[in-house]
């Protein structure tokens, strides 16, 4: 069975520019979260999907956006792109929105901003 | 709000020795999940162990455990006979049990394993 998925595995930027990062679950997983991990700091939750809807997002700036498609892969829009948001993106599915479910991790896209 | 507390930023253990990372938790909702994950260098996030609030007994996967502590809030992870590869960061983490599902995870312990 195939795990979670993202690309690009690496993406640099400029200040200013805009990133996608995409994101393909785990085949039958409905849920997609994303989370930014900055260097030295923990993950901080950035949104999660479910059937297609944003279903909550963290605190983030709205200039972080995403959407969920059909197929439940998902996509992670990163706008005015800032030093700050260098930091490693990882994206996260789990069965549905069941509490006791496991989220399982893809390997994360490395965003340098420059 | 939900909390996780890693009170060790850094561990060392020798090979083929047990290593328990510390884990404390704070919430008021009597049904929650407690996860722990290991990052290697490489970064993903590998799930490990689970345990649930109302589980009756602590959970184990493999050379991991659980040491489940309801009453103190905590949720230790013990890893037993350390291999070389087990160096990684190590995360616990809660599930939240709001709208959101998202979870919520600690600082990170880093573990070193000494051949």
């Amino acid at each position: 069975e195939a795990g979670v998925t993202q690309s690009p595995t690496h993406l640099i930027k400029t200040r200013g520019q805009q990133a996608t990062l995409r994101c393909s679950p785990i085949s039958g997983h409905t849920s997609v979260y994303w989370y930014q991990q900055a260097l030295g700091l923990g993950l901080q939750f950035l949104l999660w999907y479910d059937e297609g809807e944003e279903r909550n997002r963290g605190n983030f700036p709205p200039r972080f956006s995403g959407r969920q498609f059909p197929n439940y892969s998902s996509e992670l829009n990163v706008n005015a792109l800032e030093l700050e948001d260098s930091a490693l993106y990882l994206c996260a599915s789990s069965l549905d929105r069941s509490s006791y479910n496991e989220q399982f991790f893809g390997p994360g896209t490395r965003l340098t901003v420059l | 709000a939900q909390k996780i507390t890693q009170t060790q930023p850094g561990m060392f253990v020798q090979e083929k020795e047990a290593v328990t990372l510390d884990c404390t938790y704070d919430t008021s909702d009597p049904s929650y999940g407690l996860f722990w994950y290991k990052q290697p260098s490489s970064g993903e996030m590998i799930f490990l162990i689970y345990q649930g609030s109302y589980d009756q007994q602590n959970a184990t996967e493999g050379r991991y455990s659980l040491n489940f502590q309801k009453a103190r809030k905590s949720a230790n992870l013990v890893i037993s006979a350390s291999q070389l590869g087990d160096s990684a960061m190590y995360f616990c983490a809660m599930r939240e049990t709001d709208s959101s599902y998202k979870l919520i995870f600690g600082s990170g312990t880093r573990l070193l394993v000494r051949p």
